[in-house]
């Protein structure tokens, strides 16, 4: 299968500060990737959809400006949340779609303190 | 956001013991996916389904689209102790990579 990768696995930061995650497909080109979030014992939710070369287009109740998407290349995706917050504590997994099927990343937790 | 309901929502089974699950949807879709996720990481790709009726084995899983395009279910035969985990199908509608994940199914096989 296709393989995804995210960058950091983990991460922990402080309230107020900004975060960015990597998404990035290793043997594919993704046009278009997916983000999404978990909470514990939850199911995948989905915010946004990353557009290379053009704007993400976010779900609704999704934040644009707090969770800010770039699709800088056909391989890498990036969402930073910016000014976090305790409650944006979760797991973010990115997606990418090769021919029908959708492949995962693995997943990264972000701890807001 | 939207989610399918996923059922049963958790099962405890004897290893050996098959296992069934179902997807339900308000919508039709035009593909099925069934995914497996480990504690901590991203859900694995397990089973996709295309064509309303298919039908489709991968080892011990196989997967089912249902004919009236609002339903899918997943059967694993003969489980192992490694077969733990939560289980998520998920389904799109035609010309989109957008996915709306189930609720999961919370699996876990006592040896």
């Amino acid at each position: 299968g296709a393989v995804v990768s995210q960058h950091p696995s983990w991460v922990i930061c402080k309230s107020g500060t900004s975060v960015k995650i990597e998404c990035r497909s290793l043997d594919f080109q993704a046009t278009t990737m997916f983000w999404y979030r978990q909470f514990p014992k939850q199911s995948l939710m989905l915010m946004a959809t990353s557009n290379e070369g053009s704007k993400a287009t976010y779900e609704q109740g999704v934040e644009k400006d707090k969770f800010l998407i770039n699709h800088a290349s056909l391989t890498l995706s990036t969402l930073t949340v910016t000014s976090a917050h305790p409650e944006d504590s979760s797991f973010y997994i990115c997606s990418a779609p090769r021919v029908d099927e959708q492949y995962f990343g693995p997943g990264t937790r972000l701890t807001v303190t | 956001g939207q989610q399918l309901n996923q059922s049963p929502q958790s099962m405890f089974i004897q290893e050996g013991e098959d296992v069934s699950m179902n997807c339900t949807s308000s919508s039709i879709f035009n593909t099925w996916l069934w995914y497996k996720q480990d504690p901590g990481e991203g859900p694995v790709l397990l089973i996709a389904l295309y064509k309303a009726g298919e039908l489709t084995s991968n080892g011990r899983l196989t997967a089912q689209f249902g004919i009236t395009r609002k339903d899918s279910f997943l059967n694993i035969s003969a489980s192992i102790p490694s077969d733990v985990g939560i289980y998520f199908c998920a389904g799109s509608t035609s010309g989109t990579y957008k996915y709306i994940f189930g609720t999961g199914t919370r699996l876990k096989v006592l040896a």
